[in-house]
């Protein structure tokens, strides 16, 4: 079965600090994995989609990357912004079905 | 268009009421999918419609009943709730064709549930 971590659970920097928010799963029989922001009480903004055979993708200031054979990923957030706080989820698709399962979460706070 | 949307925004139901959901997209999507997310917590699947079948049901209790009229819509309909249903209730879709993007998800913005 799939289990999804994610690391730190909640993470509080400075405005303008370069972050780097961690997820890893236990079976690394992927197709692809999923980066989302979750706003409070809202629904989820696709961020990032890596397949399986990719390292890394980019869009803007974030910078998602994928090791699928020690099952981690990272998402990395430069010059960090008050807009960016929110909660970040990571999903991973299995190769087999049509499920996501989702990582608890990361909940970031950037300060003025 | 590339949005979801899912009416009502809100919903307050007693435990006897019947409501309910409704999830549209315009991106010719083939899949579309019911979620369920406690305070939080990260959004548990429920049910997936593949090319308007459904596919996968995760032991979802049958006071939940999903539809898939058409391949634009999805329906969640609830009959004699629980207050521990209480939730956000996402809708996403993909693709669902495979490939380079085929299963990347689009998340509605909810409906917040209150069962009274």
């Amino acid at each position: 079965k799939q289990e999804v971590t994610q690391i730190p659970a909640a993470l509080s920097v400075p405005e303008g600090e370069n972050l780097v928010l961690n997820c890893s799963f236990t079976d690394s029989a992927i197709y692809n994995l999923q980066w989302f922001r979750q706003d409070p009480g809202k629904g989820l903004t696709s961020l990032l989609l890596i397949q399986s055979s990719q390292r890394e993708q980019t869009s803007g200031r974030l910078n998602a990357s994928l090791d699928k054979s020690s099952g981690r990923s990272t998402l990395y957030i430069a010059a960090s912004q008050p807009g960016d706080s929110a909660t970040y989820l990571c999903a991973v698709r299995r190769n087999y079905g049509q499920n996501f399962v989702f990582g608890p979460g990361t909940r970031l706070s950037v300060l003025p | 268009d590339t949005e979801v949307t899912q009416t009502p925004k809100h919903l307050v139901m007693g435990m006897t009421n019947k409501k309910s959901l409704k999830c549209e997209q315009h991106m010719g999507h083939r899949a579309m999918y019911w979620y369920k997310q406690k305070a939080k917590k990260p959004p548990e699947l429920m049910f997936v419609y593949s090319y308007e079948k459904l596919s996968i049901n995760e032991s979802v209790p049958s006071r939940f009943s999903p539809e898939c009229p058409n391949s634009s819509l999805l329906n969640l309909h609830l009959h004699a709730l629980q207050p521990e249903d209480s939730a956000l209730y996402l809708c996403a879709s993909s693709p669902g064709t495979g490939g380079r993007r085929g299963y990347e998800q689009y998340f509605g913005p909810g409906t917040r549930l209150t069962v009274t």
